[in-house]
């Protein structure tokens, strides 16, 4: 199995800029998460999906940020317009039993 | 209400000896525990879980924790440490058996001295 696969791994962009981040959890897996990884604020759950519905969006900053996964085997997480505090290392992951799988991430810049 | 605390959010050992990581967790449901690893600009690997049974696990790369519920911990240890374990390291509890309602722990940063 490929594992968890995240594109781009990663991104520059300019403040303002709509940022698509991209996820193809394992074959299989019925639940999805998406975490943001900062050196201030540690590892923070955005959102997850539960056989491809929203499940808990707490963690999602502010409306910029919003969330797909249209099927199974994959999903989104859309900045719209990004900002620099937007920063950091984004991963998903993906689970169907006990434990998660996390992709490589993907470091986004915004300047 | 489940939480996870890691006590030392920077640890340095000697190569070759031991390196124990505290885990403290709060739950008011049997857990299923976990630990990760986390290697510069990847992402989190599975080091080993705890779901039912045997109270000690063993891992990949030598490492091993146990359950022990009496203290709510489950501490991760390794007998000798390799310049190769240097990393950070998050512990993990879940309440639920498909992976939902996950909480981690901030993180112990592993430094290994030559």
């Amino acid at each position: 199995d490929a594992g968890v696969i995240q594109s781009p791994r990663h991104e520059v962009t300019e403040m303002g800029q709509e940022v698509t981040l991209r996820c193809k959890p394992i074959s299989g897996h019925n639940s999805l998460f998406w975490y943001r990884q900062t050196m201030m604020r540690g590892l923070e759950l955005l959102i997850y999906f539960n056989n491809n519905v929203p499940i808990d969006d707490s963690g999602m900053p502010e409306d910029r940020f919003s969330a797909k996964m249209p099927n199974a085997s994959f999903s989104t997480l859309k900045i719209q317009p990004s900002e620099p505090r937007d920063s950091a290392v984004y991963f998903c992951a993906s689970s169907f039993q006990y434990e998660q799988y996390f992709g490589p991430g993907t470091r986004l810049t915004v300047t | 209400a489940q939480s996870v605390t890691q006590l030392g959010s920077h640890v340095s050992v000697s190569e070759g000896a031991l390196v124990l990581l505290r885990c403290n967790y709060s739950s008011s449901v049997p857990p299923y525990l976990f630990w990760y690893v986390q290697y510069p600009n990847q992402g989190l690997q599975l080091l080993l879980k705890y779901t039912t049974g045997a109270t000690l696990v063993k891992g990949i790369n030598g490492f091993e924790a146990e359950f022990k519920k009496s203290e709510t911990s489950f501490h991760l240890t390794k007998p000798s440490a390799h310049m190769s374990d240097a990393a950070e390291y998050f512990c993990a509890v879940s309440v639920s058996n498909t992976g939902n309602q996950f909480y981690f722990g901030t993180g112990t940063s592993l430094t290994v001295i030559p």
